[in-house]
């Protein structure tokens, strides 16, 4: 595998499950990012996380919840979520520690597509 | 202060000829304005970045204009190919000292080249 995956790809939930997202990188990057696209609106950053660090975005509501465990992993867990989260949940990574890491060129995985009934 | 607002929404062009895509900022902290391509069932793909401290960076058929001044910048595709159809992105971004790191996305232009 190389650049970064994603996976599932797609994913349907209800608003009572619990789900996750995994993301795992491949390029010896050490900042990992988790963005939310939806239609018609700009990319969201959600979590950034720098040298295993997390950076908090406030705006987040806490029914999503990243996790980090190395640098080369990125988890994105999911309780209660409700229909307005559906979209498509973009995991990137860069090179560059926290100083550097939205300055530097970010790769993005293909995405998870959640459908959230 | 944080938006970076990008037009057009959608745009036409005939193959052969030259796509514009522009963006506008408010933060003037920004110090990193990169463009991102994306093709349907993709991610974002870095295309080409610029920093302010100069006007104007050519890759290819691919040239980003800067006007610090005005705090506009725009994407110039020239000779445009039906393999260039795809979601454009224009993004600014800051390192600050305060480790609250931003970068803001425009909204996206959707490109499509008639063969």
């Amino acid at each position: 595998e190389t650049g970064v995956t994603q996976t599932p790809r797609h994913l349907v939930m209800g608003m009572t499950n619990k789900k996750s997202l995994k993301c795992e990188q491949h390029l010896g990057h050490n900042a990992m990012y988790w963005y939310k696209q939806s239609a018609k609106k700009p990319l969201e950053l959600m979590f950034v996380y720098s040298l295993e660090e997390r950076v908090e975005n406030n705006s987040v509501p806490s029914r999503f919840s990243p996790e980090c465990p190395n640098s080369s992993h990125l988890f994105l867990h999911l309780h209660t979520l409700q229909p307005e989260d559906s979209a498509l949940y973009l995991c990137a990574s860069s090179q560059g520690g926290l100083a550097g890491g939205l300055a530097n060129e970010q790769y993005f995985g293909p995405g998870t597509r959640l459908t959230v009934t | 202060q944080q938006q970076v607002k990008q037009s057009p929404q959608s745009l036409i062009v005939q193959k052969g000829g030259i796509s514009i895509i522009n963006c506008a900022y408010e933060n003037t902290a920004f110090d990193y304005f990169p463009w991102y391509q994306q093709f349907p069932g993709k991610g974002p793909a870095l295309l080409i970045a610029i920093r302010p401290d100069v006007s104007e960076k050519k890759e290819g058929r691919f040239t980003i204009s800067f006007n610090k001044s005005a705090k506009q910048f725009s994407l110039h595709i020239m000779d445009s190919q039906p393999g260039d159809s795809a979601t454009y992105f224009c993004a600014a971004s800051a390192i600050l000292m305060n480790r609250d790191d931003k970068i803001i996305f425009g909204k996206g232009t959707r490109l499509h080249i008639l063969p």
